[in-house]
């Protein structure tokens, strides 16, 4: 089963911050985290295994709440880079297949 | 290379046509996937070979989607008897080991079925 992202869409100025949830059903083991742009390839950002712990890349970060079955990646003071859609894909103990949510569409304005 | 390279990068083909997407992993990486992307959705999996080894091909749609590596590097990802709704973006990943590493996508192969 798919996990859920929520929002579906955000819109941000430069420099504001924004949230965004990856929720499953399932048993997890690992969290990953990728951004696509438009025609290109998905760019890896991090893997979270279970444990909970955070981490981050350039201001990008995010957290695995193993409990809640619940990812979390956070964009603080975001550039125009950081356009995209976003995806969490998840794995379960046995590992070697991701399953993708459905994406967040984010656009940074200047 | 430096990157997983597909190819072609587009490809058009007539319904009822067979058609072969190439993957070529990045050096050294073992594990190799296929996945399906549909316009504005996310990947789904289709397919995972270590090595040469074809370990889980429950994600194919059908018996006309096929896939090989034979030598467990360049992979080969072949569609028989094509039909609209496998109109899609493919696209192919690799990782280093087995097991809960990130994989690093190519750019993908838009196909478009006519």
């Amino acid at each position: 089963q798919q996990p859920v992202q929520s929002p579906q869409a955000v819109i941000l100025r430069e420099g504001e911050d924004a949230v965004i949830n990856c929720s499953s059903s399932k048993a997890l083991y690992s969290v990953h985290w990728y951004r696509q742009k438009h025609g290109e390839a998905p760019v890896f950002l991090m893997i979270l295994l279970k444990g909970g712990e955070q981490k981050g890349h350039e201001k990008i970060s995010a957290s695995f709440n193993e409990k809640k079955q619940q990812s979390s990646l956070y964009l603080t003071a975001s550039q125009l880079s950081y356009s995209g859609t976003y995806f969490c894909g998840t794995e379960t103990a046995a590992g070697n297949k991701l399953t993708f949510g459905g994406g967040t569409r984010v656009l940074v304005k200047p | 290379g430096a990157g997983v390279s597909q190819s072609p990068r587009y490809k058009v083909a007539k319904r009822g046509q067979d058609v072969a997407l190439r993957c070529d992993p990045i050096s050294g990486h073992v594990s190799l996937f296929w996945y399906q992307q549909a316009l504005g959705q996310g990947p789904e999996f289709l397919t995972y070979f270590q090595n040469e080894a074809q370990l889980d091909k429950s994600g194919l749609p059908s018996d006309r989607f096929f896939a090989e590596r034979p030598e467990g590097s360049v992979s080969t990802l072949k569609i028989q008897r094509t039909q609209q709704e496998d109109s899609a973006v493919y696209l192919c990943a690799s990782s280093l080991r087995q097991g809960h590493q990130p994989q690093h996508f190519g750019d993908g192969t838009r196909l478009s079925i006519l």
